[in-house]
């Protein structure tokens, strides 16, 4: 199993301009996470999807972020447009949550590191 | 919503010594807390976890007890070795009846074991 797959892994780029994150989930996983991390607010959730419905956007911190999964193997984060307070490093995760307890562990990716200058 | 509380926010330890790191949560409600550790410039990987049906739990020279009334739970690291320093996050959810477990992170605690 590949695991998590993110891509880019880094991303640089100037104010305004409009950034897409990708991410494919572990195969079989019903479950997908978008987390972002800082240091100054550590990791925060922002999204997470249900069999591709989001469930709960609450964390996303403003309209310019958005996300989609169109199928069960691929999703975006997107941000449009973009500022430098928005680099960070964001994280995709994924679980499988309906199968035995032990199941439900939540497998991040490798993570993009995007830099907003 | 759930907050985790998480102490300290540095520990140094020497080799072979003992590491414990502690999460306090709020909502009684949850009931899964796993343990990540996160090395620099990697993503965070699960270490152990425990359920609230368990009080304590070991993996060779990690364990984690949990103590439901106090809500709060914490990890043991014996024989530390460098290898083992990180930054390890503690989390906690509640998995309801759609099988939903969105983990709240306590701030994460950078463990530097010294040779």
């Amino acid at each position: 199993d590949a695991g998590v797959i993110q891509s880019p892994r880094h991303e640089v780029t100037e104010m305004g301009q409009e950034v897409t994150l990708r991410c494919k989930p572990i195969s079989g996983h019903d479950y997908l996470f978008w987390y972002r991390q800082t240091m100054m607010r550590g990791l925060e959730l922002l999204i997470y999807f249900n069999n591709n419905v989001p469930i709960d956007d609450s964390g996303m911190p403003e309209d310019r972020f958005s996300a989609k999964m169109p199928n069960a193997s691929f999703s975006t984060l997107k941000i449009q447009p973009s500022e430098p307070r928005d680099s960070a490093v964001y994280f995709c995760a994924s679980s499988f949550a309906f199968g035995l307890p032990s199941t439900d562990t939540q497998y991040f990716g490798p993570g993009t590191r995007l830099t907003v200058l | 919503g759930e907050n985790v509380e998480q102490h300290p926010s540095t520990l140094s330890v020497q080799e072979g010594d003992s590491a414990v790191i502690k999460c306090t949560y709020s909502d009684s409600a949850s009931n899964y807390f796993p343990w990540y550790k996160q090395e620099l410039g990697k993503r965070p990987q699960l270490i152990i976890d425990i359920r609230s049906n368990v009080g304590e739990k070991k993996d060779q020279r990690i364990a984690v007890t949990l103590n439901k009334t106090a809500k709060h739970f914490s990890l043991h690291i014996t024989e530390t070795q460098p290898e083992d320093s990180a930054v390890y996050f503690c989390a906690a959810s509640k998995r309801g009846w759609t099988g939903a477990n969105n983990l709240f992170f306590g701030t994460g605690t950078r463990l530097t074991v010294i040779p």
